[in-house]
C-alpha cells in the first residue's frame, strides 16, 4: 500500500538520550515534512527538505536534526531529548513544494513520544 | 506575526448541517486547505482553494473569500463518522503552511 510509514509508533524515552524516528515514502515524493502536534497548538513544522540531498529548518527546529540522503527516507533525530520534546511526530511528503497545483500533505501514521 | 484562527470546538446533530469557519492573517497566499483528523491518526486531505468562490465535493464544500482572509468548511448530512478535528491551513508567500490548531466536531444522535 502506497504512502507514509512511520517507526516507533510509540516510545517512552528517558531525558537526554538520543533518539531517532524513522520515516520512509514509497511514493517518489520529492519533498518531505517532519511536525510535531501538541494540544491547543497547529501543526508546527521542525524540517523539511524539497529534494533529496538538500533540508531546510521550520519553526521549531531546535533539539532536533534530520537527514535526506534518497528520496524515500526523512529520519528525526532528537540528540539529547528533553521532557518539552513530548509530542505526537507527523511525518508527511507532498509530490511538489509550491508554484501551481495544490502540493497536498499526505501523512504517516505518527509516533508518540514521551520524554520522562 | 502570522495567525489562524478557527474555534476550537463544535457540536451538531446527525443529519444536519455544520459550518466551519477559519480566519487568517498571513504574509501573502498561496492556496488554503482544510484537512480531517480523527482522534489517534493523520490528518487526511479534504479541499484546497485558491480562488474566491465555493468549492463542492458530495457531502463536503469549502469557501475562499482572500479579500476577507476567511474560509469555512460545510458539512452536510452529517454521519456520526464526520466526528473529527478539522484543520485550516494557509500558504504564505514563502509556500510554508501555516496550521490552525483545529476545530473539533462532535456529532450527536
Amino acid at each position: 500500500i502506497a504512502g507514509i510509514t512511520q517507526a516507533p509508533t510509540s516510545q517512552i524515552l528517558a531525558a537526554g538520550r538520543r533518539m531517532t524516528l524513522r520515516c520512509t515514502q514509497d511514493m517518489r515524493h520529492n519533498a518531505m515534512y517532519w511536525y510535531r502536534q501538541d494540544l491547543g497548538l497547529g501543526l508546527r513544522l521542525i524540517h523539511y527538505s524539497n529534494t533529496a540531498g538538500t533540508t531546510g529548518k521550520g519553526e521549531v527546529p531546535d533539539g532536533y536534526s534530520v537527514s535526506r540522503a534518497n528520496t524515500d527516507d526523512f529520519p528525526l533525530t532528537l540528540a539529547s531529548a528533553v521532557p518539552s520534546q513530548t509530542s505526537v511526530y507527523f511525518c508527511a511528503s507532498s509530490e511538489g513544494t509550491g508554484g501551481s497545483g495544490a502540493n497536498v500533505l499526505t501523512f504517516g501514521a505518527g509516533s508518540r513520544l514521551t520524554v520522562l | 506575526g502570522q495567525n489562524i484562527d478557527q474555534p476550537t470546538e463544535m457540536t451538531a446533530t446527525e443529519g444536519a448541517i455544520v459550518q466551519i469557519n477559519c480566519t487568517y492573517q498571513t504574509s501573502g497566499f498561496n492556496g488554503l486547505f482544510w484537512y480531517q483528523q480523527h482522534a489517534g491518526e493523520a490528518p487526511t486531505f479534504l479541499s484546497y482553494n485558491v480562488l474566491d468562490g465555493l468549492e463542492e465535493k458530495g457531502r463536503f464544500s469549502s469557501f475562499l473569500s482572500r479579500s476577507k482572509g476567511y474560509s469555512y468548511l460545510l458539512l452536510k448530512e452529517l454521519q456520526m463518522k464526520d466526528s473529527a478535528s478539522y484543520l485550516c491551513a494557509v500558504r504564505d508567500r514563502d509556500y510554508q503552511l501555516i496550521w490552525g490548531a483545529g476545530t473539533k466536531l462532535i456529532i450527536k444522535p
